[in-house]
């Protein structure tokens, strides 16, 4: 039974490039969470959506971040024109409903 | 303005010992509270949760406790393992799932065998 599956692991960006960052929820799950983790620091949610919806985007920046999670395939965080600022782990995490959300291991997102 | 707070950035705690992991939080609005472990290069990891209409919830070696009118709550492992070395975070949300959940800073835990 495999858990949250985030791909890439560890992405390089230059300033100004674009980031996509992939989440693939555990089976049967239809909730998706994105988190920010800056070093030192506790994680900060971003935005929340069920399939092809986002249900609370209040944590996610409202420019350059954008978020989906299409009926199929994985759920998307994109980030454009990225900024050394963007550089932190993020997490993605997904439930059924009513029950903790189980998390993946993260994209580590370094900006040169 | 952290809504919820882990005091301790640290604790050490010989192998056999109670490890206790304090946590305070500031919304009461706050209804259901976790605990996560999370190792190094890996994603946080579910350990155990209560909602706010219990104060005790109990999982083998892991308790946690919830006092409501001081906004506290802690996570007690016993006995402490080395593997049980970790940083673990304190979340909550204002429902018992579907609810972003806001984390504090966590608290780096070193069993020490």
């Amino acid at each position: 039974n495999a858990g949250v599956m985030q791909n890439p692991r560890h992405l390089v960006r230059r300033r100004g490039q674009e980031a996509r960052l992939r989440c693939s929820p555990m089976k049967g799950h239809s909730h998706v969470y994105w988190y920010r983790q800056l070093p030192e620091e506790g994680l900060k949610f971003m935005v929340y959506l069920q399939k092809e919806n986002i249900i609370d985007e209040s944590g996610m920046p409202k420019e350059r971040f954008s978020a989906e999670f299409p009926k199929e395939g994985p759920s998307i965080l994109r980030i454009q024109q990225v900024v050394r600022g963007d550089s932190a782990a993020y997490f993605c995490a997904s439930s059924v409903d009513n029950q903790p959300q189980h998390f993946g291991d993260g994209t580590r997102l370094s900006i040169l | 303005d952290q809504q919820v707070k882990q005091n301790s950035p640290s604790l050490s705690v010989q192998e056999g010992r109670i490890s206790i992991l304090n946590c305070d939080y500031t919304n009461s609005m706050f209804d259901y509270f976790l605990w996560y472990k999370k190792y190094p290069a890996e994603g946080p990891t579910f350990l155990i949760s209560i909602s706010s209409i219990k104060d005790k919830n109990e999982d083998g070696r892991f308790t946690v406790f919830l006092n409501k009118s001081a906004k506290h709550l802690s996570l007690h492992i016993v006995p402490s393992q080395p593997g049980d070395s970790a940083v673990y975070f304190c979340a909550a949300s204002g429902h018992s799932g579907n609810t972003p959940l806001v984390f504090g800073k966590g608290t780096r835990l070193s069993v020490i065998a």
